[in-house]
C-alpha cells in the first residue's frame, strides 16, 4: 500500500511557464514533507520542505503548498527552466516514531521544453 | 566539504552470491541511511545507522545487514542475492537520526543480479 503517491509519472512544460507537481499521502502521522530532485546518474538532491504547521513555503522559484485536510501537497516552479528537467520525488516523515525514515513517492519526470 | 561517496558505482552479481556496498558519509555527519530504488519506483528505506548502531529498519529481510564504523562510514551487505535485489542502492548521511534534519545522498550503486 503506497503511503505517498505521485500520480503523474511525467509532465512536460514550456520554458518560462509554471510547473505544478502533485503529491498525495495517506498516513495521518506524516507531518514533514520534502521534495527531492534527481538527475540521471546522480543521487536525489534536497529541494524544499514544509512542516505540517505551515501551508506554504517558498524558496526562490520553488513553492510548496500543503493542504492537510486533503492530504495533498504540490510543488510549483515558476518560471520553469530547461535545467529543471529531472525526476522529482515527494517524501514524507512522521515526527515521532519512525522519524528516521523518509517514505517516497514514485516520482514525476519533468521535462521543460526550450 | 566532501559529499557522500559510494562504491562501487556498478556491480553485477549472480543469484545466491553475497555483496558488500560501501558508503563514506559527508564530513560532519554521524548518521547513515540506506535506501533501495527499484526501476520505476521511489527510494525505499532499508535501515539507518547512528553512532554505529542500527537505529531503525524498514521492511527488508535479515539477509540485508549493515555496519557503521567509528569514522561514520558504512557498509550494506546482502546475502543470498535474488533477482529482485537488482536496484540502485542509495546511501544518505545526516547529522542526527531524524529525516527532517536533511539528508545528503550519494550517487548510488547500481546492482544487477543475474
Amino acid at each position: 500500500d503506497q503511503q505517498v503517491k505521485q500520480n503523474s509519472p511525467s509532465l512536460s512544460v514550456q520554458e518560462g511557464r509554471i510547473s505544478i507537481l502533485n503529491c498525495d499521502y495517506t498516513n495521518s502521522m506524516f507531518d514533514y514533507f520534502l521534495w527531492y530532485k534527481k538527475y540521471p546518474a546522480e543521487g536525489p538532491t534536497f529541494l524544499i520542505s514544509i512542516s505540517s504547521i505551515k501551508d506554504k513555503n517558498e524558496d526562490g522559484r520553488f513553492t510548496v503548498f500543503l493542504n492537510k485536510s486533503a492530504k495533498h501537497l504540490s510543488l510549483h516552479i515558476v518560471p520553469s527552466q530547461p535545467g529543471d528537467s529531472a525526476v522529482y520525488f515527494c517524501a514524507a516523515s512522521p515526527s515521532g516514531a519512525g522519524s528516521y525514515q523518509l517514505t517516497f513517492g514514485k516520482g514525476t519526470k519533468l521535462s521543460v521544453i526550450p | 566539504e566532501t559529499g557522500v561517496t559510494q562504491s562501487p558505482t556498478h556491480l553485477i552479481k549472480t543469484r545466491g552470491q553475497q555483496v558488500t556496498l560501501r558508503c563514506s558519509s559527508q564530513s560532519g555527519h554521524n548518521t547513515v541511511s540506506w535506501y533501495q530504488q527499484a526501476l520505476g519506483q521511489g527510494p525505499q528505506f532499508i535501515f539507518q545507522y547512528y553512532r554505529e548502531e542500527e537505529n531503525g529498519r524498514g521492511n527488508f529481510p535479515p539477509r540485508f545487514s549493515g555496519l557503521q564504523f567509528p569514522n561514520y562510514s558504512s557498509e550494506l551487505n546482502v546475502n543470498a542475492l535474488e533477482l529482485d535485489d537488482s536496484a540502485l542502492y542509495l546511501c544518505a548521511s545526516s547529522w542526527g537520526g531524524r529525516a527532517t534534519y536533511g539528508y545528503t545522498f550519494g550517487s548510488g550503486t547500481r546492482l544487477t543480479v543475474v
